[in-house]
């Protein structure tokens, strides 16, 4: 298998503009994450689905964003319009069932200029 | 309060020696313990899980202490390759099946 691919592996994007990132998680994987990383706060879950279905997301900072799950096969999160401080990289992780190892996509490095 | 509260270091250690990080979780109710390792500009990966009774993998050893809310990460005999951020991480199934991931501590194994 291929892993959790996320797309772009960065992006630079002007204030104002809309960003959208992509991930594909693991095949049979029930459960995806999004994940934003700073160096001041960590890791911080934004939004979980399970059964392509958003469970909770109450870490999603703001109504600039926006996250979707179409189908067990993909995912976006959208931040419209972005902000310089939603630089940071953004996770994207999935798993197959309760209790087992959550697999991270390589990430999206977003900068907001 | 965070879900999970880790001390950021950083941790600077001389080669072969011992080091101990420690996390606490908030939510009682959470049923599986982690500790992912994460490099620098990479994702994180898991290391190993915590199990209630304690756990070894090699020089790794990793424990959990449910009524203090407590889990820890012991590493024997530091290894320069062992530089890198570990995390913790505590799953909740009470709304779901949430990851919550500690900020993680960066540790620097010196020559």
């Amino acid at each position: 298998d291929a892993g959790v691919i996320q797309s772009p592996r960065h992006e630079v994007t002007e204030m104002g503009q809309e960003v959208t990132l992509r991930c594909k998680p693991i095949s049979g994987h029930n459960s995806l994450f999004w994940y934003r990383q700073t160096m001041m706060r960590g890791l911080e879950l934004l939004i979980y689905f399970n059964n392509n279905v958003p469970i909770d997301d109450s870490g999603m900072p703001e109504d600039r964003f926006s996250a979707k799950m179409p189908n067990a096969s993909f995912s976006t999160l959208k931040i419209q319009p972005s902000e310089p401080r939603d630089s940071a990289v953004y996770f994207c992780a999935s798993v197959r069932d309760r209790d087992t190892e959550a697999f991270f996509g390589q990430g999206t490095r977003l900068t907001v200029v | 309060r965070k879900e999970v509260e880790q001390d950021p270091g950083p941790f600077n250690v001389p080669e072969g020696a011992t080091v101990a990080f420690n996390c606490t979780y908030s939510n009682s109710a959470s049923q599986s313990f982690f500790w992912y390792r994460q490099d620098c500009r990479k994702e994180p990966k898991l290391l190993m899980s915590v199990y209630s009774s304690g756990n070894e993998d090699g020089r790794f050893t990793a424990q959990l202490n449910r009524a203090s809310q407590y889990i820890s990460l012991l590493i024997r005999d530091s290894k320069l390759s062992d530089s890198a951020t570990y995390l913790c991480v505590v799953n909740s199934f009470g709304t779901g099946n949430q990851f919550y991931f500690g900020t993680g501590t960066s540790l620097t194994v010196i020559p």
